[in-house]
């Protein structure tokens, strides 16, 4: 029973151009979304977050997008660069600070 | 400042045999967590722990231990290893609800 879904494997964009990363979930109890970004051979790192009482929080060049209705959040990047190259999941808290991660995203930025 | 950090970087079990990976955080957070992503699959929550001699069940413990006798170290261990062990383990830890911070994983081969 998978509580957060990233149903795309992975994504190419060309740099410079926005990048956008999907996430559904079920469970409309999680009330904290966040994202991390994952370098090869290396643990994920926190990028950005939203509460469930927003629908947008910006970081710079990163916006996460939450819909509650839709039980849908999405992170934008933009503009997109070599850096980016990664792979991105979608984590959700459902109390006790215990994350339910999504199946993550690989990104990769062609030059 | 070294964050968390995870050891053995690589591990090569026998089915059967048994070991401790290391996990310790310098930052004084209470909340530590152990991951196990397997293959095109995000993480998922073996054993967290609240503070110092207070530990809980994930969604998947079943073979493994844990215990929390310090802040700072919060080691899994492995009884009995099997094939479906076979994993990279990442250990994290809070300060509070809103994010935490990975150590660089430890690559579990059972054979």
């Amino acid at each position: 029973d998978q509580q957060v879904k990233q149903n795309s494997p992975s994504l190419s964009v060309q740099e410079g151009r926005i990048s956008i990363l999907n996430c559904d979930y079920t469970n409309s109890m999680f009330d904290y979304f966040l994202w991390y970004k994952k370098y090869p051979a290396e643990g994920p790192t926190f990028l950005i977050s939203i509460s469930s009482i927003k629908d947008k929080n910006e970081d710079g060049r990163f916006t996460v997008f939450l819909n509650k209705s839709a039980k849908h959040l999405s992170l934008h990047i933009v503009p997109s660069q070599p850096g980016d190259s990664a792979v991105y999941f979608c984590a959700a808290n459902q109390g006790a600070q215990k994350l339910v991660f999504g199946q993550g995203t690989r990104l990769t930025i062609n030059p | 400042n070294a964050g968390v950090t995870q050891t053995p970087k690589f591990r090569i079990l026998k089915i059967g045999q048994s070991m401790t990976l290391q996990c310790t955080q310098d930052m004084n957070h209470n909340y530590m967590y152990w991951y196990r992503q397997d293959p095109g699959m995000g993480l998922k929550l073996i054993y967290y722990s609240v503070g110092a001699g207070i530990t809980d069940k994930g969604e998947v413990p079943n073979g493994y231990n844990v215990s929390r006798s310090t802040t700072e170290d919060f080691p899994l261990r492995l009884e009995l290893a099997a094939p479906s062990q076979t994993s990279v383990y990442f250990c994290a830890s809070s300060p509070n609800w809103e994010t935490q911070y990975f150590g660089p994983g430890t690559r579990l081969l059972v054979l």
